[in-house]
């Protein structure tokens, strides 16, 4: 199965707002309510940040927020801080067969 | 504390089997599904597979199945990948997870995502 498609970078400056997009299709972004981003720092292990599409697991800043449109799914960073700059990942449920499925990544960096 | 603790790196020649670890700690190990993320030098993340501790039961990425073994034993709280030949491409950074997540033989009733992580098992597989 293809990964859902990201921005390879963005950035932002401190204060500002970037959304990072994860284009899948019909089969998964689309059809299921079952994306999660995760945030993952140089030689890190990943840390979950958004779940279900919209929800925050406890401890996570509510400057991030998490929407879908059809067939992509987006990651918004507001009031962006210097410890935001990391690499991140959607993953979406894409069916019983595949299960599910991350995207490329996207390094974002704090100017 | 909830806690998934990895087995160390390994080194090893291709051909060659190799079994690595997940230890949960702090939760009851049988009831979450633990799995496997696949990470080569400087690239993404790959969805490997899970198992459900409780029952043993197990799902496969497509892109990995028939190549790698995902096991659990409940009695001792831990999860294990294993490869029966590596070959070069297996290196990697390997990481468990538990996965909050309902999942049914052919549907997911709730996906909370990969909530807590080891913290990654460095594998590489060199002649």
């Amino acid at each position: 199965q293809s990964a859902l498609t990201q921005p390879a970078s963005v950035s932002g400056s401190p204060g500002q707002s970037i959304t990072i997009s994860c284009t899948g299709t019909s089969s998964d972004v689309g059809n299921y309510k079952f994306v999660s981003w995760y945030q993952q720092h140089p030689g890190k292990a990943p840390k979950l940040m958004i779940y279900e599409v919209t929800k925050r697991p406890s401890g996570v800043s509510n400057r991030f927020s998490g929407s879908t449109s059809g067939n992509t799914a987006s990651l918004t960073i507001s009031g962006l801080q210097a410890e935001d700059e990391a690499d991140y990942y959607c993953c979406s449920y894409a069916g019983s067969n595949s299960l599910w499925v991350f995207g490329g990544g996207t390094k974002l960096t704090v100017l | 504390e909830v806690q998934l603790v990895q087995s160390g790196a390994e080194v090893k020649k291709p051909g060659e089997s190799l079994e690595i670890s997940c230890k949960g700690s702090g939760y009851s190990f049988s009831s979450y599904w633990i799995g496997w993320v696949r990470q080569m030098p400087g690239k993404g993340l790959e969805w490997m597979g899970i198992i459900y501790p409780g029952d043993s039961d197990t799902k496969y990425s497509p892109s990995f199945e028939g190549q790698v073994t995902i096991s659990a034993d409940k009695s001792i709280t831990t999860a294990y990948l294993q490869w029966s030949s590596l070959k070069a491409s297996d290196t990697a950074v390997y990481y468990c997870a538990r996965y909050v997540a309902g999942i049914l033989p052919v549907s997911v009733t709730h996906d909370y995502g990969m909530d807590v992580w080891g913290q990654g098992t460095t594998v590489t597989v060199t002649s």
